[in-house]
């Protein structure tokens, strides 16, 4: 099936500096990724959706200068967290949308990330 | 706009009991639905969906069956296990590439 691969699956940073997390489609091409922040007590918020070779689509209320999405092939997207604070600590997953007859969306491992 | 509410957590079953999750949505026209799980520190696996009125998704002993009568999406199974510990999460789509709606999330922890 489907498999969507995501990197680091932890990291720590400094406050101040910027991290940027990989999601890859290793069997398919994935043209719509999305990417979510999960907060404790479970809730995923969409944070945007990602098409290949346009510009990322954000949610209200989610800071397009913070959270860099850039969707250059169609295996790949990629998150930045630019400059980094400890309110950003996150978990942070993607998803690609799979297509076909089996249509469905695959979701990588996720990534914690702490700011500290 | 669509939305999706499921039965809040936590909730603690013993082995072998019943288990039900209670899901309801608010759509335009027909959305396919989705059961997601999530167990501890990974990401969410699908496991089970329907994407038209009256299906029904099964996979490892938990059934769902879209009822578009009552708007809803119930997850269950009947007999649970400890390794069925886990976040669940119901989620539409209006289909094609468009986002997964999520609802909030319901804990189950199964004892021994």
């Amino acid at each position: 099936g489907a498999v969507v691969s995501q990197h680091p699956s932890r990291v720590i940073c400094k406050s101040g500096t910027s991290v940027k997390i990989e999601c890859r489609s290793l069997d398919f091409q994935a043209t719509t990724m999305f990417w979510y922040r999960q907060f404790p007590k479970q809730s995923l918020m969409l944070m945007a959706t990602s098409n290949e070779g346009s510009k990322a689509t954000y949610e209200q209320g989610v800071e397009k200068d913070k959270f860099l999405i850039n969707h250059a092939s169609l295996t790949l997207s990629t998150l930045t967290v630019t400059s980094a604070h400890p309110e950003d600590s996150s978990f942070y997953i993607c998803s690609a949308w799979t297509g076909g007859a089996d249509y469905g969306y695959t979701f990588g491992s996720g990534t914690r990330l702490t700011v500290v | 706009g669509n939305s999706v509410t499921q039965m809040e957590g936590p909730v603690t079953l013993s082995e072998e009991a019943f288990l039900t999750i209670n899901c309801t949505y608010t759509a335009t026209g027909y959305p396919s639905l989705f059961w997601y799980v999530q167990y501890p520190g990974e990401g969410l696996q699908l496991l089970l969906k329907a994407t038209k009125a009256d299906d029904k998704g099964s996979n490892k002993g938990f059934e769902a069956t879209y009822r578009k009568e009552t708007t809803s999406f119930h997850l269950e199974k009947g007999s649970v296990q400890v390794s069925d510990s886990a976040v669940y999460f119901c989620a539409l789509s209006q289909g094609g590439s468009e986002k997964l709606v999520f609802g909030k999330g319901t804990k189950l922890t199964v004892n021994p």
